[in-house]
């Protein structure tokens, strides 16, 4: 069976923090892709990044890294210095790599930024 | 990556009334998916559809209430008919497109925002 989970339902910190949000897989597909989207307030899915199971690396880009574990069946996204922009609800997706629209979603993180 | 413009943005439906959402695409993809959100939940698919076929449904939905179209490479419909309360969502256009560093990915629309009261 395939499944993503998020946890953390909410989280909540202060500005300039740094946060984690985690995101835990279960798939027997030894080729996968797996996705991080983020959806503020008025609703639309931005994408930020896909990563396929062959690529350990971890990611950086601006102020959003990503850490890709297989040995946990990890994907977590950590937002360092954040900003009240960051709130939204984020989710991690998992796909399989020759079908990479079938994907399994995880209930989302909702991230708050306070001033 | 693909820009995808979805219309209404949000309406408000009488129950019983059936409401058609359009999705563009400025670029031509085989591929487009509708997805529902409902409120504070994730997303799941309610069909495929590719140009010139039939709509792929997923288990729980169905042609005669959610009827698609897919007149070209760069447009596609959804109606969500007989609406009642419980199909209050967000309804996601999405299409499959490039990356950049080869490969594809999922692309979302702005997603309407439904209402049925």
């Amino acid at each position: 069976a395939q499944k993503v989970t998020q946890a953390q339902t909410e989280i909540s910190v202060v500005e300039k923090e740094d946060v984690t949000l985690d995101c835990v897989y279960e798939t027997r597909d030894t080729t996968y892709y797996l996705f991080w989207y983020k959806q503020p307030p008025s609703g639309e899915l931005v994408f930020l990044i896909r990563r396929n199971s062959f690529d350990e690396q971890n990611e950086i880009s601006g102020r959003y890294s990503w850490n890709f574990q297989k040995s946990t069946s990890s994907f977590n996204f950590t937002i360092t210095a954040s900003q009240v922009v960051d709130s939204a609800v984020y989710f991690c997706a998992l796909s399989p790599m020759d079908s990479n629209y079938q994907l399994i979603w995880g209930a989302g993180t909702k991230l708050i930024i306070k001033p | 990556s693909a820009v995808i413009s979805q219309k209404p943005s949000r309406d408000i439906c009488q129950r019983g009334t059936s409401l058609t959402i359009q999705c563009q695409v400025d670029s031509q993809v085989t591929m487009m998916f509708w997805y529902r959100q409902q409120p504070g939940q994730s997303l799941t698919l309610i069909a495929t559809a590719n140009q010139g076929s039939e709509a792929t449904y997923e288990s729980g939905f169905v042609i005669d209430k959610f009827p698609i179209s897919r007149p070209n490479l760069t447009f596609s419909t959804l109606t969500v008919s007989n609406m009642s309360p419980e199909d209050s969502s967000i309804y996601l256009c999405s299409v499959e497109d490039s990356e950049g560093e080869g490969g594809n990915t999922i692309y979302f629309g702005e997603g309407s925002w439904l209402t049925v009261v």
